[in-house]
């Protein structure tokens, strides 16, 4: 498709349980980036990917948090041993460069800890 | 710490009125912004972008304002339209600073018919 494609579009899982997030970005997107929104929040960065190399990742707020982008294409974002607090909608964008390019955004991950 | 933030959380106009839409940014250093409109359920949707280099940008229907003097950004919709209903967010970024996009709380506008 022509624009940023996340699965899956909700996930309930068990708090202590591991859950993996999928990022399709645009095609030829250079820079890849996730975003974490909470319940009445603003957007919280997490990570920033040019290619497959992640020089910012300053937003990620423990270290049971990871991603990864293969290929220059596809990135997973993976929670380890969730929390309740980990609840929210998880949003990847995406941007033909990183410097005066608007970032485009999928409609995200809804991540629901029980 | 650095943030952008949004004078009115709630914004209720008339169908065909123009909508303002303001934001206050405390980083001096970032030189691009970006409005977003965000659907119930959706991801954040590109509205338009400006530079610092610049002071006004014009799209379909908006119109973006940057004064730089007080750290004031502005979104101003022409004639809104209830399909304009939602929430809009700005973002700044520096440029050297990687792509980080730092977003405000964000505005729910209401379009009533």
């Amino acid at each position: 498709g022509a624009g940023v494609s996340q699965s899956p579009s909700n996930k309930v899982t068990e708090k202590g349980k591991d859950v993996e997030l999928r990022c399709d970005p645009i095609s030829g997107h250079t820079a890849l980036y996730w975003y974490r929104q909470s319940l009445g929040q603003g957007l919280e960065f997490l990570i920033y990917f040019q290619g497959n190399s992640a020089p910012d990742k300053s937003g990620l707020p423990s270290d049971r948090f990871s991603a990864e982008r293969t290929g220059g294409s596809v990135s997973t974002l993976t929670i380890q041993r969730t929390q309740q607090e980990d609840s929210a909608v998880y949003l990847c964008a995406s941007s033909s460069a990183q410097g005066y390019q608007p970032q485009h955004f999928g409609d995200g991950t809804r991540l629901s800890i029980l | 710490g650095e943030s952008v933030g949004l004078h009115l959380p709630t914004l209720s106009v008339q169908e065909g009125d123009n909508s303002i839409i303001n934001c206050a940014y405390s980083n001096s250093a970032s030189d691009y912004f970006i409005w977003y409109k965000q659907e119930s359920g959706k991801g954040p949707q590109f509205i338009i972008d400006i530079r610092s280099n610049m002071d006004k940008r014009q799209g379909q229907r908006v119109t973006v304002l940057l004064n730089k003097t007080v750290k004031h950004l502005s979104l101003q919709i022409a004639a809104t339209q209830p399909g304009d209903s939602a929430v809009y967010f700005c973002a700044e970024k520096q440029y050297n600073q990687g792509g980080k996009l730092i977003f405000g709380q964000g505005t729910e506008l209401s379009v009533k018919p």
